[in-house]
């Protein structure tokens, strides 16, 4: 069992919906992590927060929305998105203050945007 | 530029035989760490090997270990002995700067993979 649990597995929303993404991570990690995953491009990265606090925004469209309420739980809020949004989701954790340690990813979520 | 390259779009392997998967980097900074990920159909992200830039032995998982070539900044995985159950997407990743930055400065850079068929 992973210790990243993300859910939903999948959802689809339409463009004029409001959904949120939830990521929950039980390995006392001080790091937490959005990845975007597209068809046939590399992983990308979203957002990253350390110790709840938000350290990276990579230049993400205001549509997608985090939100980390202590260190064990990171959302994605969706609001107005478009098909291109279509992706697999996926979250991560680290043990922040060890770079040479691997961060652990959720089996994510796969949006499709209908 | 790309940081990571995978130039193998998609490998084959015979069951039972080792297989290498390439993976060149691109980076200035003289501290980095390099991963390896494999992604089966189900999605999740397992991490299978670590090799930091000052290490100065190739990094060794059980039947997974890294080709590290400094100089030629490559680290390809080579995976002996291949199961059926190692049919996967694999990724090779590069985080930049020490190993004790942790935090803020530790983002992933990924390649965009590898898919491994191994056939029976």
């Amino acid at each position: 069992e992973t210790g990243v649990t993300q859910t939903p597995r999948h959802l689809v929303m339409g463009m004029t919906n409001k959904k949120s993404l939830k990521c929950e991570q039980h390995l006392g990690h001080n790091a937490m992590y959005w990845y975007k995953q597209s068809a046939k491009k590399p992983l990308e990265l979203m957002f990253v927060y350390n110790f709840k606090e938000q350290t990276e925004n990579n230049s993400v469209p205001s549509r997608f929305s985090p939100e980390c309420p202590n260190s064990s739980h990171l959302f994605l809020h969706l609001h107005t998105l478009q098909p291109e949004d279509s992706a697999l989701y996926l979250c991560a954790s680290s043990q922040g203050s060890q770079g040479n340690t691997e961060a652990f990813f959720g089996q994510g979520t796969r949006l499709t945007v209908v | 530029a790309q940081k990571i390259t995978q130039t193998q779009p998609g490998m084959f392997v015979q069951e039972k035989e080792a297989v290498t998967l390439d993976c060149t980097y691109d980076t200035s900074d003289p501290s980095y760490g390099l991963f390896w990920y494999k992604q089966p159909s189900s999605g999740e992200m397992i991490f299978l090997i670590y090799q930091g830039s000052y290490d100065q032995q190739n990094a060794t998982e059980g039947r997974y270990s890294l080709n590290f070539q400094k100089a030629r900044k490559s680290a390809n995985l080579v995976i002996s002995a291949s199961q059926l159950g190692d049919s996967a997407m694999y990724f090779c990743a590069m985080r930049e700067g020490p190993e004790n930055s942790g935090g803020s400065n530790y983002k992933l850079t990924f390649g965009k993979g590898t898919l491994l068929t191994v056939n029976p």
